[in-house]
């Protein structure tokens, strides 16, 4: 049983492609994110979703656009993929509640080429 | 500011040796702890956290972290490292700001094990 999951695992595409990656989980959690992490294994999050509203928007271009069609999924979609955008993209959950800590997803190794 | 400083970027040690990977954290209300690892092409699997009570607190895979509020510390321990404890640790404050929940995080430390 996958408790958070993404997909797809690997992706390699040129350079001014949109492309989405997805994620789901199934622990009934309320609050969903997307971190990225740079090749120096930086982690830095990008948006959190509670309840599918966005709660938090980092300072992140706008040709990403999270959408959350329900609190299970987190999608990420990213248009006009320039090679900075090449890192690894992790999903992320939590439970309700202050004291919680983040459930992971296998992470997303984006390539832009 | 809140901020979270692992000062070792890098750690080699011997298997069998024990380990201590440090962490400070700035944070003006009190402290939601936490170290994650980071097996190679892997996601973040949670150590251990600390919220409340007991100062050392026991995670899996033989871990252990101490909170020490007046050095504004939560360094993670392990008396005897193994091969596969190779990785990417990561110790998290997690912080609140009205409903918004967050973890900060430090940098990161890359643990190796020589035989």
């Amino acid at each position: 049983d996958t408790a958070v999951s993404q997909t797809p695992k690997y992706l390699v595409t040129q350079m001014g492609n949109d492309k989405s990656i997805k994620c789901e989980q199934n622990l009934g959690h309320d609050t969903m994110y997307w971190y990225k992490q740079d090749s120096k294994k930086f982690l830095k999050i990008m948006f959190s979703y509670n309840n599918k509203e966005l709660i938090i928007n980092e300072t992140v271009p706008n040709r990403f656009s999270p959408k959350s069609p329900d609190k299970a999924h987190l999608n990420l979609h990213i248009n006009s993929l320039e090679l900075g955008d090449s890192a690894v993209y992790f999903c992320a959950s939590s439970p309700p509640g202050v004291r919680t800590e983040a459930f992971f997803g296998q992470g997303t190794r984006l390539t832009v080429v | 500011a809140q901020s979270v400083t692992q000062p070792d970027i890098h750690i080699t040690v011997s298997e069998g040796a024990s380990l201590e990977l440090r962490c400070n954290y700035s944070y003006g209300a009190t402290p939601y702890l936490f170290w994650y690892v980071q097996s190679p092409g892997q996601g973040l699997q949670l150590l251990l956290k600390y919220f409340s009570g007991d100062t050392l607190v026991q995670g899996i895979k033989g871990f252990e972290a101490e909170f020490k509020r007046s050095q504004s510390s939560f360094n993670l321990r392990k008396p005897s490292v193994h091969w596969s404890d190779a990785a990417e640790y990561f110790c998290a404050v997690g912080a609140l700001s009205g409903n918004n929940r967050k973890l900060i995080w430090g940098l990161g430390t890359s643990l190796a094990v020589n035989p």
